[in-house]
């Protein structure tokens, strides 16, 4: 079946760091991709997504591109802040039937001032 | 509603009794999922809904496991005999249609002791 594998956490970075999580993906077809933003005691947000390849989905200064070539969907973000301290999910979308999401394990980000 | 919104937020059941964990999904959203976040781990699916039929239920973890939803809206899990695996943050989602993004709600947090 279709997987996700992010990159191990916890990740602990200084405030205006550059952030890469790395995310792969194991899928049939052409899933749409997203990345999903879970603050301390929050639920999960959708933070940015694309829906085909080499599309680049954007969003509160972070980014991702869909590449179809090494099935990844990397996020960056230039200057990270405290605010940024999360876990991230990444995510496909299934091609097939209930086109439920398809989650990685989450990596935890803590971003120190 | 503005949101999804899930009910209680925090439940301590003792083991071996029922629950019923409430999802409120936004107004006119269609397609309606459940997931399970267990401590350490990712987000694991079980049922989905579109409308009031469930096409994919192939995530329930056990026949204790079980969920409905009524006039398109409102859904509820019932988890009968709970057990201390059960223990778990349930998650509920929802969207327009397959293939979208979701919202979550913010979840509830079970704790079976």
């Amino acid at each position: 079946g279709d997987s996700v594998t992010q990159m191990e956490g916890p990740v602990t970075l200084s405030e205006e760091a550059f952030l890469t999580i790395n995310c792969t993906y194991t899928a049939t077809g052409y899933p749409s991709l997203f990345w999903y933003v879970q603050y301390p005691g929050e639920g999960l947000q959708l933070l940015l997504k694309a829906t085909k390849a080499d599309d680049k989905g954007s969003n509160k200064g972070f980014e991702a591109t869909y590449r179809k070539e090494t099935t990844s969907f990397h996020l960056e973000k230039g200057s990270v802040q405290v605010s940024d301290s999360a876990v991230y999910f990444c995510a496909l979308s299934e091609q097939q039937g209930a086109q439920k999401l398809v989650f990685g394990q989450g990596t935890r980000l803590t971003i120190n001032p | 509603g503005a949101g999804v919104s899930q009910s209680p937020s925090n439940k301590v059941t003792e083991k071996g009794k029922d629950v019923e964990l409430r999802c409120d999904p936004i107004s006119g959203h269609t397609a309606l999922y459940w997931y399970r976040q267990s401590l350490g781990q990712g987000l694991e699916f079980l049922i989905y809904f579109q409308g009031n039929s469930a096409p994919d239920k192939s995530g329930l973890p056990s026949d204790r496991f079980s969920a409905e939803r009524t006039g398109g809206s409102v859904s509820t899990l019932t988890i009968q005999r709970t057990q201390q695996e059960d223990s778990a943050v349930y998650l509920c989602a929802s969207s327009w249609g397959l293939g979208d993004g979701y919202t979550f709600g913010s979840g509830t947090r079970l704790t079976v002791v």
